[in-house]
C-alpha cells in the first residue's frame, strides 16, 4: 500500500512569489490534514478536510494561504505571496474512517523563501 | 490551555540504556495521547499511544506512563539502540485535533 505522497519534496522561491504543494493521501482515507513544521518544532495544524469539506481551517492564515480538495481525494495548498517566515516543512497527513486516530504523514515539502 | 510541553529538548543515551521523555498538558479535555517518531527527511510516524483511562501501555521496548492527576505522561525506551536515534514528539488530541509538543532529539551512541 502506498503511503501519503507529497510533491515537490523541496522548493526554493523568492519572497512575494507564489508556491503550491500537492498531496495524495492513502487510498480510502477520507480525512486529510495540512501541517506546518517550523525548524525544531512540532507540526502545527493548518487545515483539516473531511472528504472535500474543510472542517477546521481556524489556523490557516487566510490572507495568503489557500487550500482545496475538490474531489475529496488529493489536495493542494497554496501560498501567495510567500514571505520569509513561511520557510518550513509542509506536511500532509491522512486518516481512515476505520482507524480514525492514527494519522499517516507524508515526507513533507521543505520550503525555503529567500 | 492548548499547549503540550515536552522535555528534554535533546537527549544522549548509550546503547542499552533507558531513554525517558516527558510531556505535560493543561487541557483536561484531551482524550488521546500519542507519541510520534520522526527521522530526518521523513514525516512523523505513530509509535505508541494511550488513553487517559489507563496508567501504562507497553509495546516491545516502548512504554508510555500516564499520570492523569498530574496531567503528565512520559515515553520510556528500554534497551535503547542506535536505530532509535530520531526526534520524538508527544501529542494530545481531542476531536481528532492533534497538538504536538516541541520534540526531543534522541541520540543513541554505540
Amino acid at each position: 500500500e502506498a503511503g501519503v505522497v507529497q510533491s515537490p519534496r523541496y522548493k526554493i522561491i523568492e519572497k512575494k512569489q507564489p508556491v503550491a504543494f500537492w498531496c495524495n493521501p492513502i487510498s480510502g482515507h477520507n480525512t486529510l490534514y495540512w501541517y506546518r513544521q517550523n525548524l525544531g518544532q512540532g507540526p502545527e495544524l493548518l487545515i483539516r478536510y473531511e472528504n472535500e469539506e474543510a472542517v477546521d481551517d481556524s489556523q490557516l492564515p487566510k490572507d495568503r494561504f489557500s487550500a482545496e480538495r475538490l474531489k475529496g481525494v488529493d489536495s493542494t495548498l497554496k501560498i501567495q505571496p510567500a514571505e520569509l517566515g513561511d520557510s518550513a516543512v509542509y506536511l500532509c497527513a491522512s486518516t481512515s474512517p476505520v482507524v480514525w486516530n492514527e494519522q499517516f504523514f507524508g515526507p513533507g515539502t521543505r520550503l525555503t523563501v529567500l | 490551555q492548548q499547549q503540550v510541553k515536552q522535555s528534554p529538548q535533546s537527549l544522549i543515551v548509550q546503547k542499552g540504556g533507558i531513554s525517558i521523555i516527558n510531556c505535560a498538558y493543561e487541557n483536561t479535555a484531551f482524550d488521546y495521547f500519542p507519541w510520534y517518531q520522526q527521522f530526518p527527511g521523513k514525516g512523523p510516524a505513530l509509535l505508541i499511544a494511550i488513553r487517559p483511562d489507563v496508567s501504562e501501555k507497553k509495546e516491545g521496548r516502548f512504554t508510555i506512563s500516564f499520570n492523569k492527576s498530574a496531567k503528565q505522561f512520559s515515553l520510556h525506551i528500554m534497551d535503547s539502540q542506535p536505530g532509535d536515534s530520531a526526534t520524538y514528539f508527544c501529542a494530545a488530541s481531542r476531536s481528532d485535533k492533534l497538538i504536538f509538543g516541541t520534540g526531543t532529539r534522541l541520540q543513541v551512541f554505540p
